[in-house]
């Protein structure tokens, strides 16, 4: 049972324009969301968080929106650089301290 | 700060052999993880630790076990290795809980079980 989705195991985006990953959740009761950054043999590291009382947060390049009422959120990254490519994990909790992560998507930005 | 350190890099195991993945972070947080990554999977929790002595269970703790006797460290035990357990290993650690700060990661320990 996979709380946590993301549907598009990659994605190819060109040097300066948009990129969007997006993650779906199916558990109502999460309420803090997150997404990490994760390059070949490195461990994950964290980028940018929302909690459920917020539909969006910004830090610099990198935007979250969250839609509760669809269960989604997505990742915007504006202008995408080479140096973005790296695989993205959405990650979700509840009322406790446990993350639960998403599958990841493979983001290539290509020039 | 060398933040949160991993060893071994890369370990092959017999089935049936036992082992220890050391984890260690130097930021004086409170809580410790340890999860493990399969291909093309996320990662999932194996345990956790919120303060020295304190250790509780994630999401699939079958065939691991853990000891937290120091702030510092939190050691993951494979006792009797089997081939589903191959896998990445990531242990990370943080100062609070989920909404008080976010986790920091180890480079991982890469394990084969043949």
């Amino acid at each position: 049972d996979q709380q946590v989705k993301q549907n598009s195991p990659s994605l190819s985006v060109q040097e300066g324009r948009i990129s969007i990953l997006n993650c779906d959740y199916t558990n109502s009761m999460f309420d803090y969301f997150l997404w990490y950054k994760k390059y070949p043999a490195e461990g994950p590291t964290f980028l940018i968080s929302i909690s459920s009382i917020k539909d969006k947060n910004e830090d610099g390049r990198f935007t979250v929106f969250l839609n509760k009422s669809a269960k989604h959120l997505s990742l915007h990254i504006v202008p995408s650089q080479p140096g973005d490519s790296a695989v993205y994990f959405c990650a979700a909790s509840g009322s406790t301290d446990k993350l639960i992560f998403g599958t990841g998507t493979r983001l290539q930005v290509f020039p | 700060n060398a933040g949160v350190t991993q060893t071994p890099k890369f370990r092959i195991l017999k089935i049936g052999q036992s082992m220890t993945l050391q984890c260690t972070q130097d930021m004086n947080h409170n809580y410790m993880y340890w999860y493990r990554q399969d291909p093309g999977m996320g990662l999932k929790l194996i345990y956790y630790s919120v303060g020295a002595g304190i250790t509780d269970k994630g999401e699939v703790p079958n065939g691991y076990n853990v000891s937290r006797s120091t702030t510092e460290d939190f050691p993951l035990r494979l006792e009797l290795a089997a081939p589903s357990q191959t896998s990445v290993y990531f242990c990370a650690s943080s100062y609070g809980g989920r909404l008080t700060d976010t986790q920091y990661f180890g480079p991982g320990t890469r394990l084969t079980v043949l």
